[in-house]
Parts: structure tokens; C-alpha cells; sequence
């Protein structure tokens, strides 16, 4: 069966500081991996994705998240917090072999001014 | 060019009652999803449609169904609302047929409350 863990369902960083959040996978298969932000009382944003290309993803706002296959982890980081960066990530898991998209159970960055 | 669309925002019904969520998108999508949002718990996929003419099973869909109108537009169903369907409920869309390195497209959700 497929999971996704999100370690840390609350995180806290100054502004300037690094962002860390960690999204780790079970799976058989090579996944397609996403990290979707949501902004409050909005739907989901895509943040960026992996689908086998280059291991090192960049997305929006400064994002990226690296695939290492030997760890199962795709974790999101960005070098330097901005208070507009305040949103819930979700870490998503799919396989092409598979109908399903399996979300994490989130994690809420707090950026600290 | 409105993205994906989701009536009502906001909907408050008593324990038995029954209602359709309406979700529109206007991208020519293929695929349409339905996903519920429960604190601690991130979204679980209800039903999709992979295609016009065809829906499938998710993670959770006892409770629900849905109906595929036509390219644009995928609706849910309460049949008989219950507490445990308090939530709030997100459509979704991606251009590809069942291509599931798709980027997915939320529309602005319903926050539903069963009393």
C-alpha cells in the first residue's frame, strides 16, 4: 500500500531562516511526487513536481524539493523564509501504475518576523 | 478563464438530508476528482472521473456518489447526510486521461457541516 508521512505537522522558522519540511514515501514502484501548498480558506497550489527527470526539482516562490530514492524522501526546502510563505504544504504521492493520489497529512509553517 | 469552480462555498444540513456539491472547470480537462479535507488527516481522494463517461472508487466513497454531466462538470452527492461528512470537500482537474504525473487543479472548496 502507498503512504506518505509528513514529519512535523507544525513548524516554525524565523524570517530568513532555512525551510525544512520532510515528506518521506513507501512504495515498490518509482513514485511521481508533488508538494502542493494551500493558503488559508484556499484550494491546493502546486508547488513543484517530480516525475523521474532531474532528482533536484525547483518550483515557485524559490522552492525545491530533492528526490533520494535511497532515503524514500522528497523534502521541501527554501533558503530564506518570507512571511507570504505562512501556509499549510502537503506532500503527494502517485504511481502511474495506480488511480490514486495519496496526500500527507500536511504541515503548517509558522514564519516568524 | 475561471479555473475550477465549487457551488455552494458553505452548506449547514440536518442528519438524513441530502445535497449535491456542484464542481465546473473550464480548462477542457479530462479528469475531474473529489477529495474531503478532515483536520490531521490531509485529503483523501473520494471519486474521479478519468475520463467523460467514467467514474471510479477513491479511498473513501461510502456515502457519496457522483455523476460525470459532461466534460466540464462532476458533481457529488449526499444521499443521507451524516455527522461524520462534516468536512470540507475539494474538486479537483488535470488535462491528462488517468495520467498521474498530472499537476492537479483545486477549485476554492465547500465547507459543509452536518448537524
Amino acid at each position: 500500500a502507498q503512504s506518505v508521512t509528513q514529519l512535523g505537522s507544525h513548524v516554525s522558522v524565523s524570517e530568513g531562516a532555512l525551510v525544512l519540511l520532510r515528506c518521506n514515501y513507501s512504495s515498490s514502484v518509482p513514485p511521481y511526487l508533488f508538494w502542493y501548498v494551500q493558503y488559508p480558506n484556499q484550494g491546493l497550489q502546486l508547488l513543484l513536481k517530480y516525475t523521474s527527470a532531474a532528482t533536484l526539482v525547483k518550483g515557485i516562490n524559490g522552492f525545491e524539493a530533492e528526490f533520494k530514492k535511497s532515503e524514500t524522501s522528497f523534502h521541501l526546502t527554501k533558503p530564506s523564509a518570507h512571511m507570504s510563505d505562512a501556509a499549510e504544504y502537503f506532500c503527494a504521492v502517485t504511481l502511474n501504475t495506480g488511480n490514486q493520489f495519496y496526500f500527507g497529512t500536511g504541515t503548517s509553517l509558522t514564519v516568524i518576523p | 478563464n475561471a479555473g475550477v469552480t465549487q457551488t455552494p462555498k458553505f452548506q449547514v444540513l440536518k442528519t438524513g438530508q441530502s445535497m449535491t456539491l456542484q464542481c465546473a472547470q473550464d480548462m477542457n480537462h479530462n479528469s475531474m476528482y473529489w477529495y474531503r479535507q478532515d483536520p490531521g488527516m490531509g485529503l483523501r481522494l473520494i471519486y474521479y472521473s478519468a475520463s467523460e463517461g467514467t467514474t471510479d472508487k477513491g479511498e473513501v466513497p461510502n456515502g457519496y456518489n457522483v455523476s460525470r454531466l459532461n466534460k466540464r462538470e462532476f458533481s457529488l452527492r449526499l444521499e443521507s447526510a451524516a455527522p461524520s461528512q462534516t468536512s470540507v470537500y475539494f474538486c479537483a482537474s488535470t488535462i491528462g486521461t488517468g495520467a498521474w504525473s498530472d499537476e492537479q487543479y483545486f477549485g476554492p472548496g465547500t465547507r459543509l457541516t452536518v448537524t
